[in-house]
């Protein structure tokens, strides 16, 4: 079945800075790549998806990027603010299977 | 208002004590799945279901059981917990088993087993 691998575990940077989260996967069929965010005490949330016949997606601070050769997929978070701080998952989907595989997660700590 | 609900929220029962966790979605939604997330592991799939009375054993099954009578419900059952199965559970879904949409997850139950 497919695994990601997702890295770094933690992750602290300050104020203003920019954060860069990077997954491997390893089934070159997945073609769904979502990512998710979950505050501390609450559930993940889906903040931005990408798939596998686009290269980037943009929505105001977050960008992710796809390399498919090299089978990895980045966040990219500018212009972090104190809110930004929570556990960030990547998930990877398999064409023709409906399940999700996710990484191990990164703690995002932004100080102020 | 769309959500998936799960309850109870927070659990504590002993060891071989059978308990249900309810899962309940209001959006329609075919796919339903329960995850597990421990500290380090990240979120692990217990059990899946693509549609009403189809169901299948996602990476960690072991000591769980599921159900998909009605749409709507996915509740997970564990016929004798032990401790290993202390742990912070996840039921999410999402439309349609071929569609590249994200899930939405319940708010969690945190289950302890002493």
């Amino acid at each position: 079945g497919e695994n990601v691998e997702q890295h770094p575990s933690t992750l602290s940077v300050q104020e203003g800075d920019s954060a860069v989260i990077k997954c491997t996967y390893s089934d070159s069929a997945s073609n769904y790549f979502p990512w998710y965010k979950q505050e501390l005490g609450k559930r993940p949330q889906l903040i931005i998806d990408i798939r596998s016949n686009v290269g980037e997606k943009k929505d105001q601070r977050i960008a992710v990027t796809l390399n498919k050769t090299a089978k990895h997929f980045s966040l990219h978070i500018t212009e972090t603010q104190p809110e930004d701080s929570a556990v960030y998952f990547c998930a990877a989907r398999t064409s023709g299977y409906s399940t999700l595989t996710f990484g191990k997660g990164t703690m995002l700590l932004v100080s102020p | 208002e769309a959500q998936v609900t799960q309850n109870p929220r927070y659990l504590i029962t002993v060891t071989g004590k059978k308990l249900t966790v309810t899962c309940s979605q209001n959006m329609n939604h075919e796919y339903m799945s329960w995850y597990r997330q421990d500290p380090g592991l990240g979120l692990r799939q217990i059990y899946y279901s693509m549609n009403v009375e189809v169901t299948d054993k996602g990476d960690v099954p072991e000591g769980y059981k599921v159900s998909r009578k009605e749409k709507r419900n996915f509740p997970l059952i564990l016929e004798s917990p032990s401790p290993n199965q202390t742990s912070l559970y996840f039921c999410a879904s999402r439309e349609g088993t071929g569609k590249d949409y994200g899930y939405t997850f319940g708010s969690g139950t945190r289950l302890t087993v002493v």
